[in-house]
């Protein structure tokens, strides 16, 4: 079964808004990991967050870690669309990937 | 710098058939992943490797199924007797080491038909 799960599974904001979408996971983990996929392309790594760190900010993405409640949620600050993308969360070094949230920017 | 590269990029080939593919890491990183996706799911782990040794394979990857890494730079994943089913987006990663991002390939898509 896939270790991360990502919620909700599609996402449809205004252009500027602001973006979160959150992971769960099942197990420890030492980090964990947000990719994107622009539609039919390779994943971009976007940021790592290690289990010691509970916030990570990189440009307009800031990365929350809760380890008690073994969640995570990206927010992504004045969404654009070319924000428009597949996010994935993913676990530890193996990855184990969820089925992602597509989120859409509208104009 | 040149990022993970994969070639071919598309595949189509008949049922049976044998296909392989080739993975370029980025030139220092000492571990390469292999995994699959398709059509509106996230990506499957395969097998990865930590230089030279092939140190996990999932239970998707069937017999038919090998990839080998023999120098610990480049790796080939062939499939035999390729089925339908084994259409699907096939994607290489590669990171410095372990826990650390990993950095994808463009992905080789394959079809069987």
């Amino acid at each position: 079964s896939q270790q991360g799960e990502e919620d909700p599974q599609a996402l449809s904001i205004q252009e500027g808004e602001n973006a979160t979408m959150n992971c769960s996971y099942k197990t420890s983990i030492n980090n964990l990991q947000w990719y994107r996929q622009n539609s039919g392309r390779g994943l971009v790594h976007l940021i790592l967050i290690r289990s010691n760190e509970r916030e990570k900010h990189s440009g307009r993405l800031r990365v929350t870690l809760d380890t008690s409640k073994k969640s995570s949620s990206l927010l992504i600050t004045a969404s654009r669309a070319a924000d428009t993308a597949s996010y994935f969360c993913a676990t530890d070094d193996k990855i184990i990937f969820g089925k992602g949230t597509r989120l859409h920017i509208l104009p | 710098d040149t990022g993970v590269s994969q070639d071919p990029r598309h595949k189509i080939t008949k049922r049976g058939q044998n296909v392989t593919f080739r993975c370029d890491p980025i030139s220092e990183h000492n571990r390469l992943y292999w995994y699959r996706q398709t059509l509106g799911q996230g990506p499957e782990f395969l097998t990865y490797f930590q230089n030279e040794a092939q140190l996990e394979k999932s239970r998707l990857l069937s017999d038919r199924f090998s990839a080998e890494r023999p120098k610990g730079s480049f790796s080939t994943l062939e499939i035999q007797r390729t089925e339908q089913g084994d259409s699907a987006m096939y994607l290489c990663a590669s990171s410095l080491d372990v826990r650390e991002e990993q950095y994808f390939g463009p992905g080789t898509r394959l079809t069987v038909t």
